[in-house]
């Protein structure tokens, strides 16, 4: 299984700086980059904030940006806002089974 | 709009059965792939099937396989989860998920809770 490894589990953020969140996986993802975020609010269901490393999904703010290539991968924020508080997950669908990062809290100081 | 909504879950012993279902609506049911993803407590998502758009083929996550079986009712636009054998650790909320043509997961229900205890 390819196993999806997410830096930092938490981080806190003062609201208008910047935040990063890497993505590594166990094996090369280059094939058709099938790499996505979601992030998880309190209380809600998850929902898809990009694909394909760095497509935004419809309706997410341009502050989000995704990158990378290879096994490392990274979203951005630009300028963090309180609605983002939330956990984030990186996954894989190169290959079955589908797997999910460990989830990166983030929290708004 | 594209809605999803899942029914199915409760308490039920190791051991034990329960069949999911997730009712979609919105869509062109048969055209897409529909996954099920699920969330122990306090823990983060974990992939548990997919079955494909236009009759594709079935996956399963290794801690499922072999117990539980996805399917879908297209005349009923519905998805299944049957879950046998049901462990303690797949106490969970179960999410309906669907794929785009993509193959990101676009649209997610609200989930429906599985306990298995004695």
């Amino acid at each position: 299984d390819i196993v999806m490894t997410q830096t930092p589990l938490s981080l806190s953020v003062t609201p208008g700086e910047p935040a990063s969140i890497s993505c590594r996986s166990s094996r090369r993802l280059d094939e058709v980059i099938s790499l996505d975020w979601y992030v998880q609010k309190p209380g809600q269901s998850p929902h898809v904030l990009l694909y394909r490393v760095s497509n935004l999904a419809s309706g997410v703010p341009d502050r989000f940006s995704g990158s990378g290539s290879g096994t490392d991968f990274t979203l951005k924020i630009s300028r963090v806002e309180a609605e983002d508080v939330g956990i984030y997950y990186c996954m894989q669908r190169v290959e079955f089974p589908l797997t999910f990062g460990q989830g990166t809290r983030l929290e708004i100081k | 709009e594209v809605q999803l909504l899942e029914s199915g879950g409760g308490l039920v012993q190791p051991g034990g059965s329960l069949r999911l279902s997730c009712e979609a609506s919105g869509f062109t049911f048969d055209r897409y792939d529909m996954t099920w993803v699920r969330q122990a407590p306090g823990k983060g998502l974990e992939w548990v099937s997919l079955i494909g758009g236009g009759g594709g083929g079935t996956y399963y996550a290794g801690s499922v396989k072999g117990r539980f079986t996805i399917s879908r009712d297209i005349s009923k636009n519905t998805l299944y989860l049957q879950m046998n054998s049901l462990r303690a650790e797949d106490t969970a909320a179960y999410y309906c998920v669907k794929r785009t043509l993509e193959s990101y997961m676009d649209v997610w229900g609200k989930g429906t809770t599985v306990t298995v205890s004695s």
